[in-house]
């Protein structure tokens, strides 16, 4: 049972824009900013997006990030077949005082 | 580049303490505008945090392991450690040691995961 709440998994076609949820409370999003992390199959978790909507060096502008109260989004526009993997949300939690992460939503391109 | 690898023990007993190491390389660990932490991840499942500790030594644990965590520093070695004790099945998992960033708020650097399997 995850503190952040993502959909399990997405979908979409080469070159479509696909949005993922992730929705919070309070003392997570509703006060600090939201990470967003790619996950290859087999592989360790990429940071993609940092305090709420900005890029890592190298990372293409492919992805976006934006939050408004209590959830934010990422968007994948001119989605690849390279994308296909997992996404993971995460923000510092001050009533928890640790790191909170979604449960990871699995990106398909068909 | 700054580099996180994971060591220990691949297999680990019920009831036994898990020992994992992180060594550091292409940085330090007592900069003072970063905290390094654990992370895991059991198989097929979603990533949860195990706690973190600043240069100073301070710590934050996931409460629901609190009881059974140690987590340290070693300055010297530019490593630091996770112990967990009275381990079961339910914590088998890659483990992932990361770096965070105190004034962005972010986890930026991983190490590549290890996987840990409790099991007699």
């Amino acid at each position: 049972h995850s503190v952040l709440t993502q959909p399990p998994s997405a979908s979409g076609t080469p070159g479509q824009r696909v949005t993922i949820s992730c929705s919070g409370s309070s003392s997570n999003i509703g006060s600090d900013t939201v990470n967003w992390f790619q996950q290859l199959p087999g592989t360790a978790p990429k940071l993609l997006i940092y305090s709420n909507n900005q890029r890592p060096s190298g990372v293409p502008d492919r992805f976006s990030g934006s939050n408004s109260g209590t959830s934010a989004s990422l968007a994948i526009s001119g989605l690849q077949s390279e994308d296909e993997g997992d996404y993971h949300c995460a923000v510092w939690d001050d009533s928890l005082n640790g790191w909170v992460f979604g449960g990871g939503t699995k990106l398909t391109v068909l | 580049q700054l580099q996180l690898q994971e060591s220990g023990p691949g297999l680990v007993k019920p009831s036994e303490t898990l020992s994992l190491t992180c060594t550091v390389s292409g940085g330090s660990i007592s900069s003072a505008n970063s905290y390094w932490g654990w992370i895991r991840q059991p198989p097929g499942k979603g990533l949860e945090w195990i706690g973190s500790i600043f240069h100073s030594g301070s710590t934050y644990y996931n409460p629901s392991l609190k009881s059974r965590l140690t987590i340290s520093l070693d300055t010297s070695k530019n490593q630091f450690s996770l112990k967990l004790s009275s381990v079961t099945a339910a914590d088998t998992a890659v483990y992932y040691c990361a770096r965070s960033i105190v004034v962005i708020e972010s986890i930026d650097y991983w190490g590549q995961g290890t996987l840990v399997t409790v099991s007699s």
